[in-house]
């Protein structure tokens, strides 16, 4: 089965504020790939990253940074220093590769809150 | 360059009634997604276009719905007769080449569906 879980439906945290949030996912695919997108108040789903399942090297863009783990089978995502403008709900996705169409096995999504 | 686009932002109607969804890709993009959302829960995948053809309707809950894309440019979404769970967040994505795991698929602002 392929699944996605975002355990954590809602975080609030106050500016400046450190905030991880988590991914876990199940495939029996050994080819894959994860992704994480922000869904601000306006609505459109914007994406964010795509990793692949051979390339476990975590990542850093600006305050994002995003930590895959195969071991735990996680792909969570850290906002450093948050901002108002962070607030959004984040959605983990996950897509395994070989198969004749790519859709999207999406989570169900965290809401974060950042209070000025 | 122009995003995915969808129309309307927004519709209500009456359980019984018939709504069309329409979505505008990327320009040049050979795929075309729906899916949707019911409300808190996860987005879910409906059906793939491959430029005008049909690569996978396996999520396409029921035959009231009809989508088709007509010379692989823009897609219409149909749903007749609405019934109260087909309320929740319809998106669009596209992406731009047939069988690219890696390919990114970007979404739409979705279409809102309320129906009473």
């Amino acid at each position: 089965a392929q699944k996605v879980t975002q355990a954590q439906t809602e975080i609030s945290v106050v500016e400046k504020e450190d905030v991880t949030l988590d991914c876990v996912y199940e495939t029996r695919d050994t080819t894959y790939y994860l992704f994480w997108y922000k869904q601000p108040p306006s609505g459109e789903l914007v994406f964010l990253i795509r990793r692949n399942s051979f390339d476990e090297q975590n990542e850093i863009s600006g305050r994002y940074s995003w930590n895959f783990q195969k071991s735990t089978s996680s792909f969570n995502f850290t906002i450093t220093a948050s901002q108002v403008v962070d607030s959004a709900v984040y959605f983990c996705a996950l897509l395994n590769y070989g198969g004749a169409t790519n859709k999207l096995i999406f989570g169900t999504g965290t809401l974060l809150a950042v209070q000025p | 360059e122009a995003g995915v686009t969808q129309f309307p932002s927004h519709s209500v109607i009456e359980k019984g009634q018939t709504v069309t969804l329409r979505c505008d890709p990327i320009s040049g993009h050979d795929n075309l997604y729906w899916y949707r959302r019911v409300m808190g829960k996860e987005i879910k995948f409906l059906l793939h276009f491959v430029k005008e053809s049909k690569q996978d309707e396996s999520g396409m809950p029921n035959n009231r719905f009809l989508a088709e894309r007509t010379g692989g440019t823009y897609s219409t979404l149909k749903v007749q007769p609405a019934e109260l769970e087909d309320s929740g967040v319809y998106f669009c994505a596209s992406s731009q080449a047939r069988g690219l795991a890696t390919d990114t698929q970007y979404f739409g602002p979705g279409t809102r569906l309320t129906v009473l």
